[in-house]
């Protein structure tokens, strides 16, 4: 229940199209989806996140869209860049009760962006 | 503001060794949470601080342990090192607003334990 399910595990687009990652999750006490982006060398960043009162959130060219009832949420780039190339973890956390900033993240998705 | 710093970026271990692991966070943010990062198991969590108090704490054995200064800078410790514990350690810090999500993380400090 503690899992968060990230699909795919790579992605290759090519420049100007659009990018999407899926995850998945069990646990009904999650109350915070971040998405975080990764580049070689460097920590996570947090790059857009949501929470489950609201179905879509846009920020730029990065989109989240949230589906409480099928405990999915999926994060769109359109007109991907190269310089969009990176992992991209989802994550989640809100344990229920009790201060806490834990995170559970997916398993991450490499994305290439072709030029 | 500075970010995250983490010492050392890079070290090399052997196993049955220990090793300490030190987080500065950003000034002002009192929660400092670290993270194990690896290809397979990729990014899980360790234990968090908030005060000098460990807030929660992961799926981990005893051998890992941190702990927090009353300045908010933390270390983790991992004794009697195993190959397996070869990862990327992420320390994050946030300020006092739980279940946001918003950590702000460090390079990390890349341990090879041969």
């Amino acid at each position: 229940q503690q899992q968060v399910k990230q699909s795919p595990q790579s992605l290759i687009v090519q420049k100007g199209g659009i990018s999407i990652i899926n995850c998945a999750y069990e646990n009904t006490a999650f109350d915070y989806f971040p998405w975080y982006q990764q580049f070689p060398g460097k920590g996570p960043a947090l790059l857009i996140a949501i929470r489950p009162d609201v179905s879509e959130k846009k920020e730029g060219r990065f989109t989240i869209s949230f589906n409480k009832s099928a405990k999915q949420f999926s994060l769109h780039i359109m007109d991907s860049q190269p310089g969009d190339s990176a992992t991209y973890f989802c994550a989640a956390s809100g344990q229920g009760g009790g201060a806490t900033n834990k995170l559970i993240f997916g398993t991450g998705t490499l994305l290439a962006v072709q030029p | 503001k500075a970010g995250v710093t983490q010492t050392p970026r890079y070290l090399i271990k052997t196993r049955g060794q220990q090793v300490t692991l030190s987080c500065s966070p950003i000034s002002g943010h009192r929660s400092v949470s670290w993270y194990q990062q690896t290809p397979g198991q990729g990014l899980q969590f360790l234990f968090e601080y908030f005060s000098e108090t460990q807030r929660n704490k992961g799926n981990f054995p005893g051998r890992f342990s941190g702990r927090q200064f009353s300045n908010s800078r933390s270390e983790m410790n991992v004794s009697t090192l195993e190959l397996g514990d070869s990862a990327l350690y992420l320390c994050a810090s946030s300020e006092d607003r739980p279940n946001t999500g918003e950590l702000f993380f460090g390079e990390g400090s890349r341990l090879t334990v041969l």
